[in-house]
């Protein structure tokens, strides 16, 4: 079965500084997707960026990119000039690929808490 | 475009009975997914539902299950409450199934947070 794991329960970050969130998982696909999703304080859980594992090119969303190690089975989310809306739990997520594979669902991570501070 | 919307916000309900959570997706959107958040467990999957058909289910007991309905809203009940039923649940859609989302992402209502006592 895939695991995600986000060894990172909370983080503080300075405005305008930069940050990385870690993730890894486990799995034994080929095929899959990642994702990391933020869940701001109100509660509404956006895509922040996701990643196909048959790409070698690291995903590029504005002020979010992504390192994708898939050799090491890491995920990890750089978050660069740092906002206060940035503030929210962040969370790690794998997806099997392939149709008619044993799970067609999202697994997530059990989440980052990143506080950006003033 | 309006986006999911989660009925009700919030819900109080005592141990051995029953509630209905509802899901309304994004117009035209095809696929509803439930999910639990809680403390201790994080986010789970529960179920996924595309055009009125059950897609897959994760590893919750009988005592959630769900539908849905031919205007893509969907409902979810939980019989039997347990006071480990409390949680947050949160539904997303998206246009195609769940496991197209990479390329329609999944778009998520609010939640119903659900206190069991």
């Amino acid at each position: 079965a895939q695991t995600v794991t986000q060894s990172q329960p909370e983080m503080s970050v300075q405005e305008a500084e930069t940050v990385t969130l870690s993730c890894t998982y486990d799995t034994s696909e080929n095929n899959y997707y990642l994702f990391w999703y933020k869940q701001p304080p109100s509660r509404q859980m956006i895509l922040v960026i996701r990643q196909e594992a048959y790409k070698q090119q690291n995903a590029t969303e504005n002020r979010f990119s992504v390192n994708f190690q898939k050799a090491a089975k890491s995920f990890s989310l750089k978050i660069s000039d740092s906002q206060l809306g940035d503030t929210a739990m962040y969370f790690c997520a794998f997806m099997n690929g392939d149709y008619g594979g044993s799970q067609g669902n999202l697994i997530f991570g059990k989440g980052t808490k990143l506080s950006v501070k003033p | 475009k309006a986006g999911v919307t989660q009925t009700p916000r919030y819900l109080i309900k005592t141990r051995g009975q029953q509630v209905t959570l509802s899901c309304s997706p994004i117009s035209g959107h095809r696929s509803v997914s439930w999910y639990q958040q809680t403390p201790g467990q994080g986010l789970q999957f529960l179920f996924e539902y595309f055009s009125e058909t059950q897609r897959n289910k994760g590893n919750f007991p009988g005592r959630f299950s769900g539908r849905q309905f031919s205007n893509s809203r969907s409902e979810m009940n939980v019989s039997t409450l347990e006071l480990g039923d409390s949680a947050l649940y949160l539904c997303a859609s998206s246009l195609g199934d769940l496991r197209s989302s990479y390329n329609s992402p999944l778009h998520f209502g609010n939640g119903t947070r659900l206190t069991v006592t």
